[in-house]
């Protein structure tokens, strides 16, 4: 069973409307989550880290952890064209060693 | 801090030849991660060090790969000998300690033929 879920799209979303992306993660005792973002032939790149139950904003980016659903969103306002992407889902374990990812969720934002 | 820094970006090689990438963390990182890519699989953890010590290569798909550490800003990742199912991107990435986040090399693109 994979240890981190999401669902892998795509999801299209139309330009300037919110754009709402989720992961479940299986580990109870994971304590930090992360959102990165993947362009094609592109690495990793983080775009948020969320440690707390409850909202974290940082521009454009809103982070959402619910720990007693075991359930990590990241919805993105005033979507763009440059945000189309695959959006990966990460969390690090109980033992606050590794870090394992989801499968991705290809977004993409029609004009 | 130029970054997580892989090397070769992209490698050919034939069905039997040993391969070898490699990966120079962030300067003051004490995690190093390395992971492989594949549409089918996604990105999955191969194995990780926590200073230069690994604790689990569980992700290690077979004993032809093996993976080093030898001092704090060095790290390779060896298979031996390579198949073409071990085409792939593979990433290293770093964190500055446990429970925070990694930052991510551009990649090594394998191709075994």
């Amino acid at each position: 069973q994979k240890e981190v879920e999401q669902n892998s799209g795509p999801l299209s979303v139309p330009e300037g409307a919110i754009a709402s992306l989720n992961c479940t993660y299986s580990d109870r005792g994971s304590q930090s989550f992360f959102w990165y973002r993947q362009y094609s032939g592109k690495s990793p790149e983080l775009i948020m880290s969320i440690y707390s139950n409850g909202d974290k904003e940082d521009g454009r980016f809103t982070a959402q952890l619910n720990k007693a659903s075991q359930y990590v969103s990241l919805l993105i306002r005033d979507s763009q064209p440059s945000d189309s992407a695959t959006y990966l889902c990460a969390a690090c374990d109980s033992s606050a060693s590794k870090i394992i990812f989801g499968s991705g969720t290809r977004l993409s934002i029609r004009p | 801090d130029a970054g997580v820094i892989q090397s070769p970006r992209h490698e050919v090689t034939e069905m039997g030849q040993e391969v070898t990438l490699r990966c120079k963390p962030i300067s003051g990182h004490n995690s190093l991660f390395w992971y492989r890519q594949t549409m089918m699989r996604g990105l999955e953890l191969l194995i990780y060090f926590n200073n230069n010590v690994p604790i689990d290569d569980s992700g290690m798909p077979e004993d032809r790969f093996s993976a080093k550490m030898p001092n704090a800003s060095f790290s390779t990742l060896k298979i031996q000998p390579s198949e073409p199912r071990d085409s792939a991107v593979y990433f290293c990435a770093s964190s500055p300690q446990g429970n925070t986040e990694a930052f991510f090399g551009q990649g090594t693109r394998l191709t075994v033929v």
